[in-house]
């Protein structure tokens, strides 16, 4: 099975300020369709997790512009530009390459 | 708008078997696979299978062969899944989910607790 590394399991950030979250495979998630078939989600206290990025670098329908994906293969990075108080919550990368789907182990943003 | 509603919580005791429901609104069921992901406390999340809602086919992940089935009923629009020879170990949050063009999930149930207990 794919295993999923997040480079954190807390990250404390002032408002404002910019975050970056790593997410490192055991296998490339690069597909011969040229696209990485890596997600990301939050999951906000209290409720299920919600898409933010697919395919890598994809940006989900309403997700704010301060959110973008990169990477590649099996190196892949969630920015935020500007943190603010809403974007609280665990962080979950996930392979949707091949089954059994995975997930990174959540890394939990708190506002300092 | 999309939804997808699960039903209630559940607590069995070791040994039982248990049956989730999701009930998927506001689009064509047929066109979209449903997935199973649980969240045991202090554990990562865990996909436990998925259904083609149009075809039927299913996948299961290899660690719950034998033990999930996932079943679907197309006239209500509703995706079941049941385990069975419950543990302690199974206490966890079940997720549906929905497949976004084999890209991963972009619905998500709003959960159901599972609590297995003697």
């Amino acid at each position: 099975d794919t295993v999923l590394t997040q480079s954190a399991l807390s990250l404390p950030v002032t408002p404002g300020e910019p975050a970056s979250i790593s997410c490192r495979s055991t296998q490339s998630l690069l597909y011969t369709n040229g696209y990485n078939y890596l997600n990301w989600y939050l999951q906000k206290p209290g409720q299920s997790p919600q898409l933010l990025i697919y395919l890598g670098s994809n940006r989900a329908s309403g997700v704010p512009d301060r959110f973008s994906g990169s990477g590649s293969g099996t190196d892949f990075t969630l920015e935020i530009t500007r943190v603010e108080a809403e974007d609280v919550g665990v962080y979950y990368c996930m392979q949707a390459l091949q089954t059994p789907y995975t997930f990174g182990q959540g890394t939990k943003l708190e506002i300092k | 708008q999309v939804q997808l509603v699960q039903s209630g919580a559940e607590v069995k005791k070791p040994g039982a078997s248990v049956k989730v429901s999701c009930e998927a609104s506001g689009y064509t069921f047929s066109r979209n696979a449903i997935n199973w992901v649980r969240q045991a406390p202090g554990q990562r999340l865990e996909w436990l299978g998925w259904i083609n809602t149009g075809k039927g086919n299913i996948k299961y992940s290899q660690k719950f062969q034998g033990r999930v089935t996932i079943t679907r009923d197309a006239s209500a629009n509703t995706v079941y899944m049941e385990l069975s020879s419950l543990r302690s170990e199974d206490t966890a949050v079940y997720y549906c989910a929905r497949d976004f063009n084999d890209y991963g999930f972009d619905y998500w149930g709003q959960g159901t607790l599972l609590t297995v207990s003697s």
